[in-house]
């Protein structure tokens, strides 16, 4: 069974240049979350879908950063314009929902602003 | 607010037994887990405790006390492989949604 795959795997931009990232989760995982995960720190929520709906967006930054997931499968997550401090890791997970507290996770888009 | 402590390093020798702690301060506590992370990989899930008590999976184990706000994380007969970030995250209810709160990662270095 595939795991969660994302793409691009790094992503190199200046600032003020828009950049996406997308996830496609395990299929049948009707939960699909962002991560933020700074060098050296735990991953931080950024939003949290259960089937198309964002259920939980307290932490996504929205005045530059947005995200989709159209038909409840793959997601999008944009920023424009990126700002040098968006430099870190951008990890998305799916989950079953339920109560295990087990996500899988992708392996991350690395985005480094210049 | 939610606040999680963990120690930022560990190291021990291959072989031997490791034990990392984690206390947690939460609004609305469901559970606790335990991911490992290799550098420049996905963190990947090792266990999940709700209920007090120790929960043991092949070389690791996993204790939770919800009256202390604690848990660890054990590793036993250490290998070179388990060289890895270890993180705790509780499952919270918050603001009538469950968050899944990590926090900064314990970098384990096994020595030979």
């Amino acid at each position: 069974e595939a795991g969660v795959v994302q793409s691009p795997r790094y992503k190199i931009i200046e600032k003020k240049q828009p950049v996406a990232f997308w996830c496609n989760p395990i299929s049948g995982h009707n939960t699909l979350y962002w991560y933020l995960q700074n060098l050296g720190q735990g991953p931080e929520l950024l939003i949290r879908y259960e089937n198309e709906e964002a259920v939980d967006d307290s932490q996504l930054p929205k005045d530059r950063f947005s995200a989709e997931r159209l038909k409840g499968v793959d997601s999008t997550l944009k920023i424009q314009p990126a700002e040098l401090g968006d430099s870190a890791v951008y990890l998305c997970a799916s989950s079953l929902g339920g109560t295990s507290g087990e996500l899988f996770f992708g392996e991350g888009s690395r985005l480094t602003v210049l | 607010g939610q606040s999680l402590e963990q120690p930022s390093e560990v190291t021990a020798v291959e072989g031997a037994i490791v034990q990392i702690n984690c206390t947690y301060q939460t609004s609305g506590f469901y559970g606790l887990s335990w991911y490992q992370q290799h550098d420049g990989g996905a963190p990947t899930f090792l266990s999940y405790n709700a209920l007090d008590g120790l929960e043991e999976t092949g070389r690791f184990s996993s204790f939770l006390s919800r009256s202390d706000s604690y848990g660890y994380l054990l590793l036993q007969e250490l290998q070179m492989k388990d060289s890895a970030s270890y993180f705790c995250a509780v499952r919270d209810w918050v603001d009538s949604s469950y968050k899944l709160i990590f926090g900064s990662g314990t970098r384990l270095l096994v020595r030979p």
